[in-house]
């Protein structure tokens, strides 16, 4: 399968943790993101990546939220000193600038329990 | 970017024709219609984008009000696959290449 993938599926954690979740982007794709969905609501951006550049970061991004896309191909997200509120499913999706691109593809996500 | 509605739910059976509506009475000259829908714990997936023409591709059918504050996602057959959260999301691109803003979307639900 050539598709986004996400590492881990599932993420259980202790208040005050540090976790640090994985996407790898479809092989040619330029573009990454990440999105947060909490249980009822559609997905909310959090940040982009063009290549291994961060081009924009939602106000929703909190200091305590950090990511990266070191050589232009996969990403991480993490979170420090995790809070209940944190508790969603972190979703990672992919583009391409080149040609008539019109779509984005998402990933099946990371699912973040907070106790 | 621009504000959608949608309803929050809809039903349909099998094999019937549905039409799950989307308003965007805000709408500039400039923003493309998108839809995505997200299958049951996947994420979402790209169904169809448009502009001021009705479009059709192998998923469903798009047709856009001719004032373009409205539009219409149409699955001419709804299968039980077809079960899932639609978002409705404007962009002033045409393009995927630009943060989504989704709203709530709409739940289909297809009875068998």
């Amino acid at each position: 399968d050539t598709g986004v993938s996400q590492d881990p599926r599932h993420k259980i954690t202790k208040r005050g943790q540090n976790v640090t979740f994985r996407c790898d982007p479809i092989s040619e794709h330029n573009r990454l993101y990440w999105y947060r969905q909490t249980l009822g609501q559609g997905p909310e951006f959090l940040t982009y990546f063009q290549n291994e550049a961060q081009l924009e970061k939602s106000r929703l991004l909190s200091d305590r939220f950090s990511a990266e896309r070191p050589k232009g191909s996969f990403s991480t997200l993490e979170i420090q000193r995790t809070e209940q509120g944190d508790s969603a499913m972190y979703l990672c999706a992919s583009s391409v600038t080149s040609g008539t691109n019109n779509e984005q593809f998402f990933g099946p996500g990371t699912r973040l329990t907070v106790l | 970017d621009a504000k959608t509605t949608q309803p929050n739910s809809m039903e349909s059976n099998e094999e019937e024709p549905v039409h799950l509506p989307c308003n965007h009475s805000t709408i500039s000259g400039t923003d493309y219609i998108h839809w995505y829908r997200q299958l049951p714990s996947q994420g979402p997936e790209y169904v169809i984008h448009g502009l001021t023409s009705n479009v059709n591709n192998r998923m469903a059918s798009l047709a856009i009000a001719e004032d373009r504050k409205s539009s219409t996602l149409i699955l001419h057959r709804a299968t039980l696959r077809d079960a899932a959260v639609y978002y409705c999301i404007l962009s002033a691109t045409l393009t995927g290449n630009t943060p989504l803003v989704f709203g709530k979307g709409t739940r289909l639900s297809v009875i068998a």
